[in-house]
């Protein structure tokens, strides 16, 4: 099955730094979903984003498909980004949600 | 409702018991998954309802686990003969129609499931 690795696994910043969260995939896909996993365990969608680019605020996600790679970009930090990122994907030929292990972030004020 | 619900939010049972967990998702979404997610790790894919459509089950990890989903909404989760490595939060999500579309998926709150 598809292959879904999220880099860094940990991250620490400073409020105000900026940062890029990326994940990486082994095979084509037709949905890709960045979603934020706040430290009570709530789990918020961010973005779908199978190709393209989208911003939301101080956040913006790039996938470029046929490098077969997603970026997250998070700019000017602040302590309640805190959490843990997830990059799910799905194929072609399935509906299913594939997770990365995630990216926990650690904003420190 | 304006989200997806699930209950109960916390549940201990012992091991060898039989447990229910119930989804309600967001109404008019057609698709509502199943996943687990043990402590500090990632989301595992569990069970996919889509319709009227037979479920993938290709995620459950044994025979003990079962879910339906009734007048294509409401989905109960049952585990049977609870073992303790089935302790874990289990999350359920909906979204509008099958994951190839623009469909954005939208989590609940989770069942944290502890066997003792």
């Amino acid at each position: 099955g598809i292959q879904v690795e999220q880099s860094p696994p940990d991250l620490i910043l400073q409020e105000g730094a900026n940062s890029t969260l990326r994940c990486n995939f082994s095979d084509s896909v037709n949905n890709l979903q960045w979603f934020h996993q706040n430290p009570w365990g709530q789990l918020i969608n961010l973005f779908y984003i199978p190709s393209g680019t989208k911003q939301n605020g101080r956040l913006s996600a790039t996938t470029v498909a046929t490098e077969r790679y997603s970026l997250l970009y998070i700019s000017s930090s602040q302590t309640t980004d805190s959490g843990v990122y997830f990059c799910a994907v799905a194929t072609g030929s399935s509906y299913k949600l594939i997770f990365g292990s995630g990216t926990r972030l650690l904003v420190r004020p | 409702g304006a989200g997806v619900s699930q209950s109960p939010s916390n549940k201990v049972t012992e091991k060898g018991k039989d447990v229910e967990l119930r989804c309600d998702p967001i109404s008019g979404h057609t698709a509502l998954y199943w996943y687990r997610q043990s402590l500090g790790q990632g989301l595992e894919f569990l069970i996919y309802f889509q319709g009227n459509s037979a479920p993938d089950k290709s995620g459950l990890p044994s025979d003990r686990f079962s879910a339906e989903r009734t007048g294509g909404s409401v989905s109960t989760l049952t585990i049977q003969r609870t073992q303790q490595e089935d302790s874990a939060v289990y999350l359920c999500a909906s979204s509008l129609g099958r994951a190839y579309q623009n469909s954005p998926l939208h989590f609940g709150s989770g069942t944290r499931l502890t066997v003792t």
